[in-house]
């Protein structure tokens, strides 16, 4: 069955570590997203991508990085995490032509 | 750019009785709002959309209305039952296949 899966599902990590935050779609589709999930805001979009090898810039980039070396992976990466970025994320794909997005189960990620 | 507000935060209704959810956009360019439910601890998933070209949807239990003059569109789920118990989303496209989401509503539906 298609399906959009993250890694690590929980993640603990100290203030000014890297991390990375893995997606995988089995989809086929072009579109990928990165979202972080807070109380308040809904969710809302860090980087997306077209396809392989290209990421563009969400609505929050600032201190993350993204990147998309095949069809089915997108990364998201914080080179120095703040407790700023304890969130929720998720990951979703989308076809080429279509609003409709597939999530992720979501990454719980806390920076200490 | 696009904004939408989700009028409100928690919603409780009766099991039977019907719930309905507000939003209100910013952008008269926007022409395709979706909804997405997500249950406790998971991710999102569509539940329904509708298009600028139409002003009501139906699939089964859920109406979604649109008022393009308002910029105000809503999710109508009747006949609520314990399973609708979630949180949904409204959401607006903002081109490039993206979309902005609304703050998210938590029904809770009561035996």
């Amino acid at each position: 069955e298609a399906a959009v899966t993250q890694s690590p599902r929980n993640k603990v990590a100290v203030t000014g570590g890297k991390v990375t935050l893995s997606c995988n779609q089995t989809n086929n589709h072009n579109n990928m997203y990165w979202y972080r999930q807070d109380t308040g805001h809904g969710l809302r979009l860090i980087h997306y991508s077209y396809g392989a090898g290209s990421t563009e810039k969400g609505d929050i980039p600032d201190g993350y990085k993204a990147s998309r070396p095949s069809q089915e992976n997108f990364s998201l990466i914080l080179e120095l995490a703040t407790p700023s970025q304890t969130s929720v994320y998720f990951c979703a794909s989308g076809e080429t032509s279509s609003y409709e997005q597939y999530f992720g189960p979501g990454t719980r990620l806390t920076v200490l | 750019g696009e904004k939408v507000e989700q009028h409100e935060s928690t919603l409780s209704v009766r099991e039977g009785d019907s719930a309905v959810i507000n939003c209100t956009y910013t952008d008269t360019a926007s022409s395709y709002f979706p909804w997405y439910k997500q249950e406790a601890g998971k991710g999102l998933h569509f539940v329904i959309d509708i298009r600028s070209n139409v002003d009501r949807k139906q699939s089964q239990r859920l109406i979604v209305l649109l008022d393009k003059k308002a910029k105000r569109f809503s999710l109508h789920i009747t006949a609520t039952q314990p399973e609708d118990s979630a949180i949904y989303f409204c959401a607006a496209e903002t081109g490039g296949y993206k979309v902005v989401f609304g703050s998210g509503t938590r029904l809770l539906v009561s035996p």
